[in-house]
């Protein structure tokens, strides 16, 4: 079974970059059935997809974020990663790592338990 | 402001059946078979309850259960337990750019 755990600064100040890592065990990030995502909650509010991408290379990100996010896998170390620049208030939410498997399936079956990170100076 | 449209809350009796709704467009729930649901306790990760409309993953209760009727598509749990209390989201492809949409939650509370 799949099991997933965030990490990164809490505390991320405005115009700067937020990095967090996903840190994939019971399986590999180069497996080939799955997509890697990350998915974001602010405060009191619903889910926002951000991106996924599969080990290959293919990804896809929502138009909404594209500009200011890019998500990376690191095969050595079993992890995937994202990276949102340019923050504001608004980014500040619970981010969470998913697994979608491959072909024509949209959903995420394996979540990791969240980071939550604030934007604030 | 959420791609798919579920009310902000529901209630119902120990026992009791409750349906929370999910309403999207021909782009989304009603274009395709590919609508999920997910239960979410507070301080708690989503988990995946209904996958592709009707399906369960293994280990989730056969209280639950999904259909979809035109742009609208429903979760249905039965013989409500206490521990049902929790927020509810709908998902769904979407063949506009967006490709994942979600639904902006319903908070489920048991009487």
């Amino acid at each position: 079974q799949v099991q997933l755990q965030e990490s990164g600064p809490g505390l991320v100040k405005p115009s700067e970059t937020l990095s967090l890592t996903c840190t994939v065990s019971g399986d590999s990030v180069n497996s080939v059935i799955y997509y890697w995502s990350w998915i974001r909650q602010p405060p009191g509010k619903g889910l926002e997809w951000i991106a996924y991408m599969h080990y290959s290379g293919s990804s896809n990100y929502n138009p909404s974020l594209k500009s200011r996010a890019t998500i990376s896998v690191d095969t050595s170390k079993n992890q995937l990663s994202l990276k949102l620049n340019a923050v504001t208030a608004a980014d500040t939410a619970v981010y969470y790592c998913a697994s979608k498997k491959v072909g024509a399936t949209y959903y995420f079956d394996y979540w990791g338990q969240g980071t939550l990170v604030t934007v604030s100076s | 402001q959420s791609a798919l449209t579920q009310p902000a809350s529901v209630s119902g009796s120990p026992g009791q059946s409750i349906t929370i709704s999910c309403t999207g467009t021909s782009s989304d729930v009603g274009g395709y078979n590919y609508v999920s649901w997910y239960q979410q306790h507070p301080g708690k990760a989503p988990k995946l309850m209904i996958y592709d409309v009707t399906n369960r993953p293994s280990g989730v209760s056969d209280r639950f259960s999904g259909s979809k009727s035109g742009n609208t598509a429903s979760l249905t749990i039965s013989g409500l337990q206490a521990e049902d209390e929790a927020d509810y989201y709908c998902s769904s492809y979407t063949s506009t750019s967006t490709h994942v949409a979600f639904g902006g939650g319903t908070k489920l509370t048991v009487l």
